[in-house]
Order: structure tokens, then sequence, then C-alpha cells
């Protein structure tokens, strides 16, 4: 069973850093895409990036290149997403999914329940 | 960059009835890599349809998908309770993927 388990809900101040995590099981982590996508509260969704843990090769939204780091952890199965200073419009829901096909950019077929970060001063 | 414009941003139906969503692409993005998917309120979005028309796993035949080129439509034919939520396009056709901002489908 295909199964994406992200880290718990954040709460942190502007300028602070954070890193959340996002824990697969259940299929082969190297070979199919990961990728992450943010929900503003009462907002649509919006892609961020999405990584190939195989070799580390990551594509980001022209919106949040240098906003963030994806990252992998092949021995455990597990990507991140970290901010090295939160604003306060980082405020989010942060989800991560699994593209359908291995070693495809195809839709997203398994999400996590996702991660709320809350930014404030 | 590719745009998905989803319009209008609210649908009202009752259930029993048919619904049509629309997705629009700022170009040309073929007939293949688009998907539909769903969000309920407190939930992850959960994958509707793939490849433009192909339904995932465990989604029930009332949702179709159809299109090309430019204009993209989901297709509810009979709308059950479960079935009323926010729904989204999505173009996967290269490494730069983009959503359109959602359809939510309401009870009229």
């Amino acid at each position: 069973e295909v199964q994406l388990l992200q880290s718990g809900p954040e709460a942190k101040m502007p300028g602070e850093s954070l890193r959340i995590s996002c824990k697969t099981s259940g299929f082969s982590f190297s070979i199919y895409w990961l990728a992450w996508v943010r929900q503003r509260p009462g907002k649509g969704l919006e892609w961020m990036g999405i990584i190939f843990p195989g070799d580390s090769d990551t594509r980001y939204s022209p919106s949040f290149e240098g906003q963030v780091t994806m990252s992998v952890d092949k021995s455990i199965s597990t990507a991140y997403l970290q901010w090295d200073s939160l604003k306060a419009s980082d405020t989010a829901m942060y989800y991560c999914a699994k593209v359908r096909r291995a070693g495809r950019h195809d839709a997203f077929e398994f999400w996590g329940h996702g991660t709320m970060v809350t930014v404030s001063s | 960059e590719i745009v998905l414009t989803q319009s209008p941003g609210t649908l009202s139906f009752s259930p029993g009835e048919g619904a049509t969503l629309s997705c629009r692409a700022s170009e040309d993005i073929g007939s293949v890599s688009l998907a539909w998917y769903q969000q309920k309120p407190g939930q992850a979005p959960r994958l509707v349809i793939y490849d433009v028309s192909n339904r995932a796993t465990g989604i029930p035949d009332r949702f179709s998908g159809t299109g090309s080129g430019t204009a993209f439509t989901l297709t509810i034919s009979r709308l059950e309770p479960e079935d009323f939520a926010v729904y989204y396009c999505q173009y996967y056709g290269n490494s730069f993927r983009t959503f359109g901002q959602g359809t939510k489908v309401e009870v009229k």
C-alpha cells in the first residue's frame, strides 16, 4: 500500500527556518517523481516543484525558485521541503504527492495528508 | 508558461443533475497530459481523471473527461451528494506543472 506520511503542523515566527517531511512507503522511492503543492487558506492549489529521488533532479516553479529547497533522503524514503527564512505569506497547507508512473512526468496519483505551516509573530 | 483557466468559479446543481466543468489552456497542450482532481473541505486532493480521459482507480464511471488542444471538460453525469467539491485541472506535459484555479460544485 502506497503511503505518504507528512510531518505534523508547525507554528513558526517570521525569519525562522523550517523543514517538513514526507515519509513514503509501498513503492520504489527512487524511481517516482515527488511533488510539493501549496494551498493557502481558502485558496487553490499551487505547484511548487518536483524532485526525482534517484538523482535529486529538482525542478522548481518560477514562483518558488529560491524561496524553498526540496531534498530527499533515499535511505529512509523521505522527501523534505525547507525554508531558510519564513514569511507570514508562507502560511499554508503543504502537500507532497507521488506521480502515477515511474520515471514519468505524470498526474499526482497519491497525496500526503498535508502539513499545516503557520507563520505569525 | 502555460496558464489554465477554469470558469466559472462556482457552479450550482441539484443532486441527480449533470455537470460540465471547463478548463482552458493558454496554448495548445495536446491531447494527453491533463488531469482533474477533486478536493473536499479538510481533505487532500484526489486524482479523478488522468491523460484527459482516463478514470483513476476507484473513480465511478459517472465521471468522464474529454478535450484536446486548449479546451478540456470534466463531466459528471449524475451528481451524487459526495461529488459536491472543488475540482482542479492540471497540466503535466513537461517538468513544469500548473493547476487551474478550481471550480466549486455546490448544491443548489
